[in-house]
C-alpha cells in the first residue's frame, strides 16, 4: 500500500449506530488531519493531529471524536449522528507542523462516502 | 477569517482549448497556496503547491501563479484534454500546515 488508505469507503449507519473510519499513511508523516466535504459547500477542516497529539479541533460537535494511537494511523469514531452528517470525510496527512516549516504539502486519501439514515 | 473564492463555478470546453481557473482569498498573510484535483467521489490529488515566497510553479501542462498582495492565483492548463475534466480546488495555508482554507471549486468539463 502506498499513499493515503481510508476504510470502509462507503458506510451507511442509523442515527444510534456506533461506527468508526480509519485512515492509514505509508509516508513517514507525523501530521494528520481529517476533513467533512458536504455537498454544494467547501471542504471543512475538522481535526489536525501532529505527533500524535491533537493541534486543532475545528469546533466540531463531540459525536465526531477522533483518535490517533501513532503518527501512521487516525480514527474517526462516530456515535449518535444527524443525517446532515451525511458527507465524505477525507483524511490527509503531511511531513509535520514543525514551527518555521513554510513548506507542508498535504496527501489526501480517497475519503470515506458516509450516509445517515 | 480568512475566505477564498474560486471563480468560474464550472466551466465547459472543448479539447484543446488554453483555460485559466482563478481563486482569489482574502488575508494576504499566508504560506503557501496549494492547487488539487478531485474526480467524482474520489479524493484530491495535488497538483501543484507554491509556497508565499514564489510567484509561479510549473508541472507538465499546468502552470499556476501566485500574487499575494492582491490575494489571487491562477491556475493555466495548456491544451486541454477530456481527462483534464474534474474539479478543480485551491487551498491557502495561513498557518504553516495547520490550517488549510479550501475554495469552493471549479468544476471542469473538457468535451472531445
Amino acid at each position: 500500500e502506498t499513499g493515503v488508505t481510508q476504510t470502509p469507503r462507503h458506510l451507511v449507519m442509523g442515527m444510534t449506530n456506533k461506527k468508526s473510519l480509519k485512515c492509514e499513511q505509508h509516508l513517514g508523516h507525523n501530521a494528520m488531519y481529517w476533513y467533512k466535504q458536504s455537498a454544494k459547500k467547501p471542504l471543512e477542516l475538522m481535526f489536525v493531529y501532529n505527533f500524535k497529539e491533537q493541534t486543532e479541533n475545528n469546533s466540531v460537535p463531540s459525536r465526531f471524536s477522533p483518535e490517533c494511537p501513532n503518527s501512521s494511523h487516525l480514527f474517526l469514531h462516530l456515535h449518535t449522528l444527524q443525517p446532515e452528517d451525511s458527507a465524505l470525510y477525507l483524511c490527509a496527512s503531511s511531513q509535520d507542523l514543525t514551527s518555521g516549516v513554510s513548506y507542508n504539502e498535504q496527501f489526501f486519501g480517497p475519503g470515506t462516502r458516509l450516509t445517515v439514515l | 477569517k480568512q475566505e477564498v473564492t474560486q471563480i468560474p463555478a464550472a466551466l465547459s470546453v472543448p479539447e484543446g482549448e488554453n483555460l485559466v481557473l482563478n481563486c482569489s482569498f482574502t488575508d494576504s498573510a499566508i504560506y503557501n497556496l496549494q492547487w488539487f484535483r478531485q474526480d467524482p467521489g474520489k479524493g484530491l490529488t495535488s497538483l501543484l503547491l507554491i509556497q508565499s515566497s514564489q510567484r509561479e510553479q510549473t508541472s507538465g501542462r499546468l502552470n499556476a501563479s501566485l500574487d499575494k498582495s492582491s490575494g489571487r492565483s491562477t491556475l493555466y492548463i495548456a491544451a486541454s484534454q477530456p481527462g483534464d475534466s474534474a474539479t478543480y480546488l485551491c487551498a491557502v495555508d495561513h498557518n504553516a500546515g495547520n490550517m488549510l482554507t479550501f475554495g469552493g471549486g471549479t468544476r471542469l468539463m473538457v468535451k472531445p
